[in-house]
Parts: C-alpha cells; sequence; structure tokens
C-alpha cells in the first residue's frame, strides 16, 4: 500500500520561511493534501494539490510537487508563532483512502 | 453546521471495561472513518463506511468493532479494552467525488485506559 514520510521535527525563527517535506510511494496518487493540528484540536485541511500541477500558492502557502520523484513539499512564508503545529502529508493512493505520514512538529522561535 | 461531532471528549478507561465512541456529521457526506493518532504514528486507519450500510476494515482493526447507525452516525466500539488503546481517536467524513479525497475531521476523543 501506500507509504507517506515525513521528518518529525522543525524548528525556525519567527520570520523566516519554513518548508516541510514529504515522500510518497504511489504514484497513482491523484490528490496530494497538506492538514494542520493545532494543539488539542482536530486536523484542519491548510491546502492541496492535484496531481498534474507542479506548484500552488496560496498567500503564504506555497506547494512544489514532483512527480517524478514523489516529493511534496510546504512552504510557510514570514512564518508566524501561531503557525507552530503538527503539519500532515496525507495521499489519496490507489486504495481511495487517504494515507498519512507521521507528521511534522513545527516550533516557531521568536 | 456543526461539521463533524465527536463525545466524549475525553475518557478514563479501566481494562476490560467497553464503551462506545459516538461520531456524527451535518454534512450529508457519504463516506465516514475511525482513525487512532499515535505520538511519532500519525494516523491509522482504524475502519471505514464507504456508504450507509457498509463497513470496512482499514490498517488496525483488532479489538474494534464499528455501526455505521444512519447516513449521519458512526460509532466504534472497545468491548474489552487494553492499555494499547489508550490513544487520541478521530472520526472524520468526506463526500464521495470523482477524485476529491479531502475528508473532514473531528475535535478527536482523548482515551486512557488504565
Amino acid at each position: 500500500g501506500e507509504d507517506v514520510e515525513q521528518s518529525l521535527f522543525l524548528s525556525v525563527r519567527e520570520g523566516d520561511s519554513s518548508v516541510i517535506n514529504c515522500t510518497y510511494t504511489d504514484s497513482s496518487s491523484t490528490y496530494l493534501y497538506w492538514y494542520k493540528q493545532e494543539p488539542g484540536a482536530g486536523l484542519q485541511l491548510l491546502t492541496y494539490i492535484f496531481s498534474n500541477m507542479d506548484m500552488k500558492q496560496d498567500q503564504r502557502l506555497t506547494v512544489l510537487l514532483n512527480k517524478k520523484d514523489k516529493h511534496l513539499s510546504l512552504r510557510i512564508a514570514d512564518t508566524q508563532t501561531g503557525d507552530s503545529a503538527i503539519y500532515f502529508c496525507a495521499a489519496s493512493g490507489s486504495a481511495r483512502q487517504l494515507t498519512f505520514g507521521s507528521g511534522t512538529q513545527l516550533t516557531v522561535l521568536p | 453546521n456543526a461539521g463533524v461531532t465527536q463525545t466524549p471528549k475525553f475518557q478514563v478507561l479501566k481494562t476490560g471495561q467497553s464503551m462506545t465512541l459516538q461520531c456524527a456529521q451535518d454534512m450529508n457526506h457519504n463516506s465516514m472513518y475511525w482513525y487512532r493518532q499515535d505520538p511519532g504514528m500519525g494516523l491509522r486507519l482504524i475502519y471505514y463506511s464507504a456508504s450507509e450500510g457498509t463497513t470496512d476494515k482499514g490498517e488496525v482493526p483488532n479489538g474494534y468493532n464499528v455501526s455505521r447507525l444512519n447516513k449521519r452516525e458512526f460509532s466504534l466500539r472497545l468491548e474489552s479494552a487494553a492499555p494499547s488503546q489508550t490513544s487520541v481517536y478521530f472520526c472524520a467524513s468526506r463526500v464521495v467525488s470523482a477524485g476529491d479525497y479531502e475528508q473532514y475531521f473531528g475535535p478527536g476523543t482523548r482515551l486512557t485506559v488504565t
């Protein structure tokens, strides 16, 4: 089945850019998602990209997709303390279910 | 719209006790899901229901049962709780449309089994 990998931790300074990386294994994944989880809360969809796109920009968020390498990244520009959270990458895969990565804990330092 | 709601928010059980986690959605979604979240392991799918009247096992179904009571409600039952089932449980739902797999999540139930 689909396997989705992310690094567990990332620390950045307030105002810097954050880049969270994700790799997936199923080349038939048609949609790739980024979810955000704040402490004590459920997951909220941040953005998604369709597999025929290379890039998607949404305000401070930029998603890059390298389909050949099955690599997805989420860039957050001008990172703020309110961006501190766990970020999950998810891929749709051939099973028509979402497979989630283990999540990246983003810590924004003042 | 309330979206996806879950009850209870917190629960402590003793080993061997049983309980049912409730989930409801008011978005008229076809599919519903139960996940568990453990530190460093992301979300793992326990069971899902692609449509009313159907349920299927996910990645980690052992020790759980589910009921899709109607289109709105999907419950998860632990018949004999074990410490290994200490986790945060999330319910999710999605509308079935061509190619779009976005799921909407509830706030979670934090379960501790002692």
